[in-house]
């Protein structure tokens, strides 16, 4: 089984409004990551998790605060976000092995944000 | 992650073989080429990936030139299902965890 599942599938929300993106997965993966992408372009990486613990962070606004709870769930918490956040927010995990030379993502089906 | 090339678009009948070429003549010897895909508003969808040999699963065969300066993906019996954009990557691993820097891909048409 390689599913990552996120919630909501879509999100409306004001530019005053706080809301929260879930990603799930039982596959054991130790490795986390959120990708935006805007209609037409590539996927860009966010952040990424290793071990429940911040290891990336691509140089995101602070409107984007992402949390870890735990090894199977990564949330991203949105806060006076803009019109131009308004993209597919997408989730991947993996298994993160160290030292060796491949490990491989797998996504979610992503999470339609739309910012009013 | 080295930097990956292909084609904007291609086309393929529906029942042929689609034959996607990506270069990548900066990689490096550790870096595998990954191959990804992405139907319409969908997640990407992981496919192959290989570092020297060539590669086949259920999805597709990978073919690596000797030199590791270039990839084909092959799906071999092209649907309306496999309709989207397909992603070459050859990511870096600097530690635990590796980045995926998605270039703009191959939209690939399959036609009726």
């Amino acid at each position: 089984d390689t599913e990552v599942t996120q919630t909501p599938k879509h999100l409306v929300m004001g530019m005053t409004n706080k809301k929260s993106l879930k990603c799930e997965q039982h596959m054991g993966h130790r490795a986390m990551y959120w990708y935006k992408q805007k209609a037409k372009k590539p996927p860009e990486l966010m952040f990424v998790y290793s071990y429940e613990k911040l290891s990336i962070n691509e140089s995101v606004p602070s409107r984007f605060s992402p949390e870890c709870p735990n090894s199977s769930l990564l949330n991203l918490h949105l806060h006076a976000l803009q019109p131009e956040d308004s993209a597919l927010y997408l989730c991947a995990s993996s298994q993160d092995l160290e030292g060796w030379d491949t490990d491989t993502q797998y996504f979610g089906p992503g999470t339609r944000l739309t910012v009013l | 992650d080295a930097k990956t090339t292909q084609p904007p678009s291609m086309d393929c009948a529906e029942g042929r073989a689609a034959n996607l070429p990506c270069n990548h003549s900066t990689i490096s010897g550790n870096e595998y080429v990954y191959w990804y895909r992405q139907i319409h508003s969908q997640g990407p969808q992981y496919i192959i990936h290989g570092l020297k040999n060539n590669e086949t699963n259920e999805m597709a065969s990978l073919i690596i030139t000797e030199d590791r300066k270039s990839s084909t993906l092959i799906l071999p019996h092209a649907t309306l299902r496999d309709t989207a954009v397909y992603y070459c990557i050859a990511p870096s691993y600097g530690g635990a965890t590796n980045k995926l820097i998605f270039g703009t891909g191959t939209l690939l048409a399959v036609q009726p």
